[in-house]
């Protein structure tokens, strides 16, 4: 079964750096979020989009933009990155009007990012 | 927001024996709670859910007690084994929200 895909798995930058994780969710799924995992943390709730319109903010730098596009897939694209922004990135999707308690979320296998 | 707090932290067990999870949470509109296994390095993966209006659910070796009233839910693995152990996440959410609150997460130990 086709899962959540995100890309790059791994991405190198340099502080005050610019860099873009995308994400693609399962088909059929409308709604995305996104998650920032630290070493050693749970999983903080970033933002998330319904149907191409953000449902939802939780913790995102001003410095973090995302958006999602027509095809359902996401962007999350992060400026003027600081060592503090390492971390491993995941997308989510889930389906059924995107209401959490109505469709269990599927990760994807994360993004990791290390700031220089 | 939601708070969602998550204890132990670490747990070690015995092959065999029993593990037991708790976690509280706030917010008591709260009726979504799902339980995340996560290995090194990898992605969180649902191994049970359950809905306010339930309160017990059980899947083979794993079950969810829930208690609205004290705003606590538990997990609980039983007879486990060495591929039980991973760091495992309790989450809670509000029918019509779009995220999950996590717990810090219990890195559990299965000793052979």
């Amino acid at each position: 079964a086709a899962g959540v895909i995100q890309s790059p798995r791994h991405l190198i930058k340099e502080k005050r750096e610019t860099a873009t994780l995308k994400c693609y969710p399962i088909p059929r799924h409308d709604t995305v979020y996104w998650y920032q995992q630290g070493p050693g943390q749970d999983p903080q709730f970033l933002i998330s989009f319904y149907e191409k319109m953000q449902s939802d903010k939780g913790s995102i730098p001003d410095r973090f933009s995302a958006q999602q596009f027509s095809d359902y897939h996401s962007e999350l694209n992060m400026s003027s990155l600081e060592l503090g922004d390492s971390a491993l990135y995941f997308c989510a999707s889930s389906r059924n009007g995107g209401r959490v308690g109505t469709g269990e979320l599927f990760f994807g296998e994360g993004s990791r990012l290390t700031v220089l | 927001g939601e708070n969602v707090e998550q204890h132990p932290s670490t747990l070690s067990v015995q092959e065999g024996d029993s593990a037991v999870i708790k976690c509280t949470y706030s917010d008591s509109a709260s009726n979504y709670f799902p339980w995340y296994k996560q290995e090194l390095g990898k992605r969180p993966q649902l191994i049970i859910d359950i809905r306010s209006n339930v309160g017990e659910k059980k899947d083979q070796r794993i079950a969810v007690t829930l208690n609205k009233t004290a705003k606590h839910f538990s997990l609980h693995i039983t007879e486990t084994q060495p591929e039980d152990s991973a760091v495992y996440f309790c989450a809670a959410s509000r029918f019509g929200d779009y995220k999950l609150s996590f717990g810090a997460g219990t890195t559990v130990t299965v000793r052979a």
